[in-house]
């Protein structure tokens, strides 16, 4: 079965704590990302990386952290610096980055909470 | 810089009528154009995607959409809505030039479809 997993699908933390998003790919993709989902918000862009040890900040950064150790894995650590971490975050993978993006597969999602 | 709008953030329609879901881009650039389909708490699907090729592209469920590059918009229809076509829907645009570039998502569309 070929896909991306998110675990876990619901994540509770208290404020102050940092707190790790799995996302595995099992699609030899070579491009991985991670957005966040607010309501009413659309996705945005926090991190991509393009290969193995690479990565870039997209457009909300900003009290994130990842990190690309292996092709097939793509953590995404939201630390205590973010100041409302409460959405849903959505990994995805595409065949290529490049001159003609492809099209992402997206995970199921995290839930993350945060009280 | 390249951008998307979705023209209703809400639309309902009756089991069996038409659909249609509205989308205006801008970009400097010959874009690729995605349709993208949420369901509640689920992770993103790919409906349709437009990559230069003909203008009038088929995606899954009965759905489609046409580029129109002198109206800058990429709307997307269905003949015949169903129940299960409830959902959130998102037109997305990226440049197909430049490397690097990450997929630009709209606000999102909610449809409702009633019996």
């Amino acid at each position: 079965d070929g896909g991306i997993t998110q675990s876990p699908k619901y994540l509770f933390r208290k404020e102050g704590q940092n707190v790790t998003l799995s996302c595995e790919q099992n699609l030899n993709h070579d491009a991985m990302y991670w957005y966040r989902q607010d309501p009413g918000q659309g996705l945005r862009l926090i991190y991509y990386s393009q290969i193995v040890n690479d990565f870039q900040k997209g457009d909300i950064a900003e009290g994130y952290s990842v990190s690309r150790e292996k092709k097939e894995s793509f953590p995404l650590t939201v630390t205590s610096a973010q100041k409302n971490p409460t959405a849903f975050y959505l990994c995805a993978s595409s065949t290529r980055q490049g001159p003609g993006s492809y099209e992402q597969y997206f995970g199921p999602g995290t839930r993350l909470t945060v009280t | 810089a390249q951008s998307v709008t979705q023209l209703d953030s809400h639309v309902s329609v009756s089991e069996g009528t038409p659909v249609l879901l509205r989308c205006n881009y801008s970009s400097s650039y010959s874009p690729s154009l995605f349709w993208y389909v949420q369901h509640p708490n689920k992770g993103l699907q790919l409906l349709l995607k437009y990559t230069s090729a003909a203008t009038l592209v088929k995606g899954i469920n009965g759905f489609e959409a046409e580029f129109k590059k002198s109206e800058t918009s990429f709307h997307l229809t269905k003949p015949s809505a169903h129940m299960s076509d409830a959902a959130e829907y998102f037109c997305v645009v990226s440049d197909t030039w430049q490397a690097g570039t990450a997929l630009i998502f709209g606000k999102g569309t909610t449809l409702s479809v009633s019996s």
